[in-house]
């Protein structure tokens, strides 16, 4: 069975800090995906990586791919109050190519002013 | 217009009644999915169709029912509801399997 270990579970900091937050699994994944879901509504991809050791920025957000493909961190730098949401990691899972998702148990940031 | 639109979006009942969730993706999509979210927040796959076939059918009771009546739907029934039911649950569509997956808001379920 396809576990990801995600943590930390909940983070409070204040606005400006860093943070980062990491998936971690014994397991191979093809990709690696971030999610971002506010209250109420559903996850909103961020980023997909697929290679190993791969590193992608999206504005103060950085992602990496563990080279083994098992593992995967997102760095927050000098975090904003809007970027308080849950973050989700989900790995493509399965031999097939089904489209499955295997998720971590998320995290919850909040970012105060 | 929403991609992906589901109804209703919040669903208060009684143990053992039997009630369904609507999901319908505007956006020509190929594949979609019904995702359960715990109270803690913890996201796990239950059912995948691609072009109306079953391609995904997770460890789930089989009192929940998914029926896709066309690509563009998935509804989820769902039989003699039991407390333990009570989650969110998403739909969410994809181009086909393993492409980005855009979810809809979720349907909250409450059993009393």
């Amino acid at each position: 069975t396809q576990l990801l270990e995600q943590s930390p579970q909940f983070l409070s900091i204040q606005e400006g800090e860093n943070l980062t937050v990491y998936c971690n699994s014994s397991s191979v994944f093809s990709s690696l995906q971030w999610y971002r879901q506010e209250p109420g509504e559903g996850p909103v991809l961020l980023v997909t990586v697929v290679t190993g050791g791969e590193v992608k920025k999206l504005k103060r957000l950085t992602f990496q791919f563990g080279d083994a493909r098992k593992d995967s961190s997102l760095h927050i730098t000098a975090a904003q109050p809007g970027d308080t949401g849950l973050y989700l990691c989900a790995g493509a899972g399965g031999s097939s190519n089904t489209g499955k998702l295997i998720f971590g148990q998320g995290t919850t940031l909040q970012v105060k002013p | 217009d929403t991609a992906v639109s589901q109804t209703p979006k919040y669903l208060v009942t009684q143990m053992g009644n039997d009630k369904s969730i609507k999901c319908e993706q505007n956006l020509g999509h190929d594949t979609m999915y019904w995702y359960k979210q715990d109270s803690k927040k913890f996201l796990k796959i239950m059912f995948s169709y691609n072009n109306k076939e079953l391609i995904i059918n997770e460890t789930v009771p089989n009192r929940f029912s998914p029926k896709s009546p066309d690509k563009a739907h998935l509804n989820l029934h769902i039989n003699s509801l039991e407390l333990g039911d009570s989650a969110v649950y998403f739909c969410a569509s994809s181009q086909y399997p393993a492409n980005i997956q855009y979810f809809g808001a979720g349907t909250r379920l409450s059993v009393l």
